[in-house]
């Protein structure tokens, strides 16, 4: 039973285009939401986070949009470069005793943007 | 670079070897995480630790045995692994455990492993 999904498994954009990675959720518990961006050979990178006291966070290049009442969230990059491709992690956390510390993540969106 | 290091960041084992995993962090955080990464899989948690005390333990087969001597390392025991337990094992850090709103986790690089 996963409780992140993330759907699309790759997206290719166009350098300067925007990029819109999505993700769903079950847990109605979650209530802290993270997006992490990982190159080959490395760990994955935090990038930007929202919390569900919010519905948009905005740092640079990078937004995420929460819609609680769909359980769904989403990461935009504009205007989208060849150094963002990698694969994009989305991660939840709750509060709650069964939630408490644990980050469960989706199976990851790999970005290609072209040149 | 994150403030969490990762040795060694490749192991090749056999089924009968035992090795260890070390994972150091320098971001003065207090929870320490060890993750697994299969190949197409999310990451799955395997163990967290909150001021050196193991506060869960994900259903992890007892061929891996976690350590945490204090808040700043953590070390993850290898004995009589199976090859289907290899994998990319990443540790992570954040502030502490506790969960909930602003709880973020910062990664090491990782530790790739083979089991022959």
């Amino acid at each position: 039973d996963q409780q992140v999904k993330q759907n699309s498994p790759s997206l290719s954009v166009q350098e300067g285009r925007i990029s819109i990675l999505n993700c769903d959720y079950t847990n109605s518990m979650f209530d802290y939401f993270l997006w992490y961006k990982k190159y080959p050979a490395e760990g994955p990178t935090f990038l930007i986070s929202i919390s569900s006291i919010k519905d948009k966070n905005e740092d640079g290049r990078f937004t995420v949009f929460l819609n609680k009442s769909a359980k769904h969230l989403s990461l935009h990059i504009v205007p989208s470069q060849p150094g963002d491709s990698a694969v994009y992690f989305c991660a939840a956390s709750g509060s709650g005793s069964s939630n408490t510390g644990k980050l469960i993540f989706g199976q990851g969106t790999t970005l290609q943007v072209k040149p | 670079e994150t403030g969490v290091t990762q040795t060694p960041r490749h192991l090749v084992m056999g089924m009968t070897n035992k090795k260890s995993l070390k994972c150091e962090q320098h971001l003065g955080h207090n929870a320490m995480y060890w993750y697994k990464q299969s190949a197409k899989k999310p990451l799955e948690l395997m163990f967290v630790y909150n001021f050196k005390e193991q506060t869960e333990n994900n259903s992890v087969p007892s061929r891996f045995s976690p350590e945490c001597p204090n808040s700043s390392h953590l070390f993850l025991h290898l004995h009589t692994l199976q090859p289907e337990d290899s994998a990319l094992y990443l540790c992570a850090s954040s502030q502490d455990s506790q969960g909930g709103i602003g709880e973020t986790q910062y990664f090491g690089p990782g530790t790739r492993l083979l089991v022959l």
